[in-house]
């Protein structure tokens, strides 16, 4: 069974400061891993898709890495902003118990400090 | 990218009633999710809504609790049966078109119940 796993649980860093987030799974077998932002009691926001076969995404300030055989992705926010406050959240999405679904780590809250 | 709205947005509701939450989108899509994410934690999918048969539900959801209904491929319905406070979270809508494109959530429907 897939596990993501995402560290630090939560982060504060200084406005301006270059951060770099992290997920973990453990079953190299996916479709492709998604990177979400939530903020607090609102729906999911996409923010980048990188397939299986792509090494890395960018949009803007964010970019993605992923290395499947590892099976470790990083979210990587140039320049960050008070706006930036919000939790961020890895997925993965694989074939399980008899369908495609996307599998969720726990998120990291990310504080951006005026 | 797919708009999804859902009906209510929150809600609070007495234990032992039933509450149903609607999902529209915009475009037709092929698959359409429901989540729960509970107080602190990160999403858990209940079910895959398949239009015209029965949903696909995960392991710990049953329908005679979550009945869902697709009658098209632009709308469904999750009912939350005979609440209790232990159902207290944010339920959240998802769609997709293919396994390798993006999938985007709805801005969730907070239910409280007391």
């Amino acid at each position: 069974k897939q596990e993501v796993t995402q560290i630090p649980a939560a982060l504060s860093v200084p406005e301006g400061e270059n951060l770099v987030l992290n997920c973990s799974f453990t079953d190299s077998a996916i479709y492709n891993l998604q990177w979400f932002r939530q903020d607090p009691g609102k729906g999911l926001t996409s923010l980048l898709l990188i397939q299986s076969s792509q090494r890395e995404q960018t949009s803007g300030r964010l970019n993605a890495s992923l290395d499947k055989s590892s099976g470790r992705s990083t979210l990587y926010i140039a320049a960050s902003q008070p706006g930036d406050s919000a939790t961020y959240l890895c997925a993965v999405r694989r074939f399980q118990g008899g369908s495609e679904k996307l599998v969720f780590g726990k998120g990291t809250k990310l504080t951006v400090n005026p | 990218s797919a708009v999804i709205s859902q009906k209510p947005s929150r809600d609070i509701c007495q234990r032992g009633t039933s509450l149903t939450i609607q999902c529209q989108v915009d475009s037709q899509v092929t698959m359409m999710f429901w989540y729960r994410q509970q107080p602190g934690q990160s999403l858990t999918l209940i079910a895959t809504a398949n239009q015209g048969s029965e949903a696909t539900y995960e392991s710990g959801f049953v329908i005679d609790k979550f009945p869902i209904s697709r009658p098209n491929l632009t709308f469904s319905t999750l009912t939350v049966s005979n609440m209790s406070p232990e159902d207290s979270s944010i339920y959240l809508c998802s769609v997709g078109t293919r396994v390798t494109d993006t999938q985007y959530f709805g801005p969730g429907t907070r239910l409280t119940v007391l």
